[in-house]
């Protein structure tokens, strides 16, 4: 059973980078989903802020693109988010999730997902 | 890019059907067959409900369906239950970007 888990500091100072894992078990983070992460505010929607494929690529939210960096670890079987100069805008549980793959190499669907943590960005 | 348009709130009474709408543009939910919907219990990690736009996850209730005309895309559930009360998200691939809805609300009477 693939299992996702989030990992990371609950309190970030503002400006400073908020940086969380995700740890993959029970599936090989190199056979073939998009990795990505999506937050989600006190009583309000979810927000996609990236995804990255095994081999590095990356594709990211226009509106966060400049402050984002997804990486992986295909040694540790983990994928990693920095989102840096963070504001109290920023506090949000944030999950990891596995994103499906079309024929044409289109990332679709979230078909897995941590249980998320909180990240409360306050001084 | 701004999120994909979701009513706030829908409610129906058991045993009912309600339809929740997902307006988006001809770069994302009306250019490619890649929407997605979410069910999410207060204080849960949303859970897939449907994806492709029509197609369900084992174990999802065919009482789910989704399908889409245009540049919006629709969720029907039929025959209401009690558990089906829960916030709602559509999602659908945009090319190099993957926006959410804004979230609907379901309220069974």
């Amino acid at each position: 059973q693939v299992q996702l888990q989030e990992s990371g500091p609950g309190l970030v100072k503002p400006s400073e980078t908020l940086s969380l894992t995700c740890a993959v078990s029970g599936y090989s983070i190199s056979s073939g989903y998009y990795w990505g992460w999506i937050r989600q505010p006190p009583g309000k929607g979810l927000e996609w802020i990236g995804s990255i494929y095994h081999s590095g690529s990356t594709y990211y939210n226009p509106s966060l693109k400049s402050r984002v960096t997804i990486s992986v670890d295909t040694s540790k079987n983990q994928f990693s988010l920095k989102l840096s100069s963070v504001t109290a805008a920023d506090t949000a549980v944030y999950y990891c999730a596995g994103q499906g793959i079309a024929v044409a190499g289109t990332p679709t669907a979230f078909d897995i997902w941590g249980q998320g943590t909180m990240v409360t960005v306050s001084s | 890019q701004s999120a994909l348009t979701q009513p706030r709130s829908v409610s129906g009474s058991p045993g009912q059907s309600v339809t929740i709408s997902c307006t988006g543009t001809s770069s994302d939910v009306g250019g490619y067959n890649y929407v997605s919907w979410y069910q999410q219990h207060p204080g849960k990690a949303p859970k897939l409900m449907i994806y492709d736009v029509s197609k369900r996850p084992s174990g999802v209730p065919d009482r789910f369906s989704g399908s889409k005309s245009g540049n919006t895309a629709s969720l029907t559930i039929s025959g209401l239950q009690a558990e089906d009360e829960a916030d709602y998200y559509c999602c659908s691939y945009a090319g190099s970007y993957t926006p959410f809805g804004g979230g609907t609300k379901l309220t069974v009477l």
